[in-house]
């Protein structure tokens, strides 16, 4: 079965710092797709950013960056010099490419940048 | 603005009614998907649906069901409501059903009193 686990629950960093926010994940399928979605406090899911399982490259995209690790199983992101409005919830999840499409969602990260 | 809309915001009901939650997905999108997120279960998949037919069923109540129609909107009928039942659902559309990035709708609240 599919499985996400994000271990940090709440994370709390100053304007400008940078923070990195975990994902693990676990899959028995060798072809797989991963996301990371922000919740704002207004509620709706935005997505950020997805990789495919066969391609480990890691990109940067503004302030964003993401760092996908295969032997580890972790699908890591980073917000480089934080700002108040990414203060959200993050969450990761996992598709894989069978019939069911559905995604698993880990429980999420609350981000809270203070000013 | 994903593109995928939802109706209504908010919703307050009694234990026991049934209620009716709308999706209108993407404009070329086929598949329809919906999740609840609730404080004890976070964001759990309820049901899939492609081109009006459904897909895949994961944790979804006996007392809920959905369909898709021929315009490709869904809609999502929970019935028999419970205190339980409340949360927010979401729905989230995809152009196809195998590779495509889900894009969500701004949910609907539910609160059952």
């Amino acid at each position: 079965a599919q499985k996400v686990t994000q271990a940090q629950t709440e994370i709390s960093v100053v304007e400008k710092e940078d923070v990195t926010l975990d994902c693990v994940y676990e899959t028995r399928d060798t072809t797989y797709y991963l996301f990371w979605y922000k919740q704002p406090p207004s509620g709706e899911l935005v997505f950020l950013i997805r990789r495919n399982s066969f391609d480990e490259q890691n990109e940067i995209s503004g302030r964003y960056s993401w760092n996908f690790q295969k032997s580890t199983s972790s699908f890591n992101f980073t917000i480089t010099a934080s700002q108040v409005v990414d203060s959200a919830v993050y969450f990761c999840a996992l598709r894989d490419t069978g019939a069911n499409s559905k995604l698993t969602f880990g429980k999420g990260i609350t981000l809270s940048v203070r000013p | 603005d994903s593109g995928v809309t939802q109706t209504p915001k908010h919703l307050i009901t009694a234990t026991g009614q049934r209620v009716t939650l709308r999706c209108s997905p993407r404009s070329g999108d086929l598949s329809v998907y919906w999740y609840q997120q609730s404080l004890d279960q976070g964001l759990q998949f309820l049901i899939q649906y492609y081109n009006g037919e459904e897909r895949a069923k994961g944790n979804i109540l006996e007392r809920f069901s959905a369909q898709q129609f021929p315009d490709l909107h869904s809609e999502l009928n929970l019935s028999s409501l419970e205190l339980g039942d409340s949360a927010l659902y979401f729905c989230a559309s995809s152009a196809t059903v195998f590779t495509d990035t889900q894009y969500f709708g701004p949910g609907t609240r539910l609160t059952v009193l």
